[in-house]
């Protein structure tokens, strides 16, 4: 067990809808970061939140959007959804950025687009 | 642009021998390097890093080698066993120049153990 908490674990759902994924990063920890992983291919880097501020983007499109919340949650939204938009999304915290480079990632939220 | 390579998607090998998991980088600003393993249906798994002031470093079974000249890493495991088999993610940051912490990961090498 990491620490990381991600709901929902699987979520089905329509191309043009909207879903919200949810992760609790571990107890301290300031640090989230959000990765996708579409079938086959490697974990892509979305986007990172130190204590409730963006502090690096990756390859987010731009239907989606993320926050981290005073208690230090995350969310991370995704629109207008489209069947390429079906992947396992993990989120992963880390106390300090910068320093040794460990991530504790979730067990992911895994989403299909039918 | 993939900046971290996992060229061997798959690798055998029987319990006991050497497995060895190979990586390519293209950044040479990367200074970090991490290996994650993941079973089916968890997340990654932090298992071994590495930093570019050193060429390797070994923890029990895992050894892990950094040749900068090629901007190559490896990981070896010996020896193998079947609880190993899993998926192998190869990850690269750029710790001391800046970086957010974030790490750039490849695609990832299913090993699997045979008994």
């Amino acid at each position: 067990d990491s620490g990381v908490t991600q709901t929902p674990k699987h979520l089905i759902t329509a191309t043009g809808q909207r879903v919200t994924l949810r992760c609790s990063p571990r107890s301290g920890d300031l640090s989230v970061y959000w990765y996708q992983q579409s079938l086959d291919q490697g974990l892509q880097f979305l986007i990172q939140y130190y204590n409730g501020e963006e502090r690096a983007k990756g390859n987010i499109l731009e239907r989606f959007s993320a926050q981290q919340f005073p208690d230090l949650h995350s969310e991370l939204n995704l629109s207008s959804l489209e069947l390429g938009d079906s992947a396992l999304y993990f989120c992963a915290s880390s106390s300090t950025p910068g320093q040794g480079g460990e991530l504790f990632f979730g067990e992911g939220s895994r989403l299909t687009v039918l | 642009d993939q900046q971290v390579k996992q060229n061997s998607p798959s690798l055998s090998v029987q319990e006991g021998r050497i497995s060895i998991l190979n990586c390519d980088y293209t950044n040479s600003m990367f200074d970090y390097f991490l290996w994650y393993k993941k079973y089916p249906a968890e997340g990654p798994t932090f298992l071994i890093s590495i930093s570019s002031i050193k060429d390797k470093n070994e923890d029990g079974r895992f050894t892990v080698f950094l040749n900068k000249s090629a901007k190559h890493l490896s990981l070896h495991i010996v020896p193998s066993q079947p609880g190993d088999s899993a998926v192998y993610f190869c990850a690269a940051s750029k710790e001391f120049s800046g970086n957010t912490g974030k790490l750039i990961f490849g695609q990832g090498t299913t090993l699997q153990v045979k008994p």
